[in-house]
C-alpha cells in the first residue's frame, strides 16, 4: 500500500464549479500537508500548506486535514480555465525537508 | 524571483551512455533534491543533500549517483542509462529556517530523458 493515495483523474468540471481534490494516507506521524500545482511543461509550485488538522483558506482555496480519517482536501470555488492543471498533494511528518512523500497527482480540467 | 534551473528540457540518450543532468538555484538554499516523476508514481526522491558535498540516499537510489561541489549546484549521474531510466527529473531546493528545514520546495521545470 503507498503512504498517500491520490486519485490520478482527469477531473473536468465546467467553468465556475466547486472542484474537490482528495488525498488519503497511512502514515499517523504526518504533521505538515502541502499542496502543490504543476502547470504542463513546468515544476510543481506550493500553493497551500497546512500544519495538523482544520482548515485554511487562500483566495478561492481552501485546504482540509481530517488527521483521525487521514484524510486531505483541496476545494476550489469558482473554477476558472486557468486552474487546469496537475495537483499534488504532499506530506511530512517533520518540517516538510528531506521525507516529503507526493501523491500521484490529479489532473483537472477547467472547460471554459 | 527565485529560480531554479535545469540544464535541459528534453534529452535522449542511448542505453549505456553516462548522462549528467545538472540543476542550479540562485536562492543560496542549504537543501536540494533530485526526483523522478512518472505517471501514477507521483514524485520519487532519488537523493537529496543538505550540504555542499553531503548527500544521502532517497527512496530510489539505484541505478544514480549525485554531485554538490558547489551550494548552487546539484548534479544528477546516471552511470549507465537504461530504458527503465526514461522519466521526468526534477530538481528542487529548499532552505533551512533557524535550523529547521523549509517545508517549502522550489522546483525546476524538469528534464524529460528518454533512454533509448
Amino acid at each position: 500500500q503507498k503512504e498517500v493515495e491520490q486519485d490520478p483523474g482527469p477531473l473536468s468540471v465546467p467553468e465556475g464549479a466547486i472542484v474537490s481534490l482528495n488525498c488519503t494516507y497511512s502514515n499517523s506521524a504526518f504533521q505538515y500537508f502541502m499542496w502543490y500545482r504543476q502547470y504542463s511543461r513546468k515544476g510543481p509550485e506550493l500553493l497551500m500548506y497546512t500544519y495538523s488538522s482544520g482548515n485554511k483558506e487562500d483566495g478561492r482555496f481552501t485546504a482540509q486535514v481530517d488527521k483521525s480519517s487521514k484524510y486531505i482536501s483541496l476545494f476550489i470555488r469558482d473554477s476558472q480555465p486557468s486552474d487546469s492543471a496537475t495537483y499534488l498533494c504532499a506530506m511530512s511528518a517533520g518540517t516538510g525537508g528531506f521525507k516529503t512523500i507526493f501523491g500521484a497527482g490529479t489532473r483537472l480540467f477547467v472547460k471554459a | 524571483d527565485v529560480k531554479v534551473t535545469q540544464s535541459s528540457r528534453y534529452l535522449v540518450k542511448r542505453t549505456g551512455e553516462k548522462v549528467f543532468l545538472e540543476c542550479v538555484q540562485d536562492m543560496d538554499h542549504e537543501n536540494m533534491f533530485w526526483y523522478r516523476q512518472d505517471p501514477g508514481l507521483g514524485l520519487r526522491l532519488i537523493y537529496f543533500s543538505y550540504d555542499v558535498k553531503m548527500k544521502e540516499k532517497g527512496d530510489i537510489p539505484e541505478g544514480y549517483s549525485v554531485s554538490r561541489e558547489k551550494k548552487e549546484r546539484f548534479s544528477l549521474i546516471l552511470e549507465s542509462a537504461s530504458t527503465n531510466q526514461t522519466s521526468m527529473y526534477l530538481c528542487a531546493s529548499s532552505s533551512n529556517n533557524l535550523g529547521q528545514t523549509s517545508y517549502e520546495q522550489y522546483f525546476g521545470p524538469g528534464t524529460r530523458l528518454t533512454v533509448t
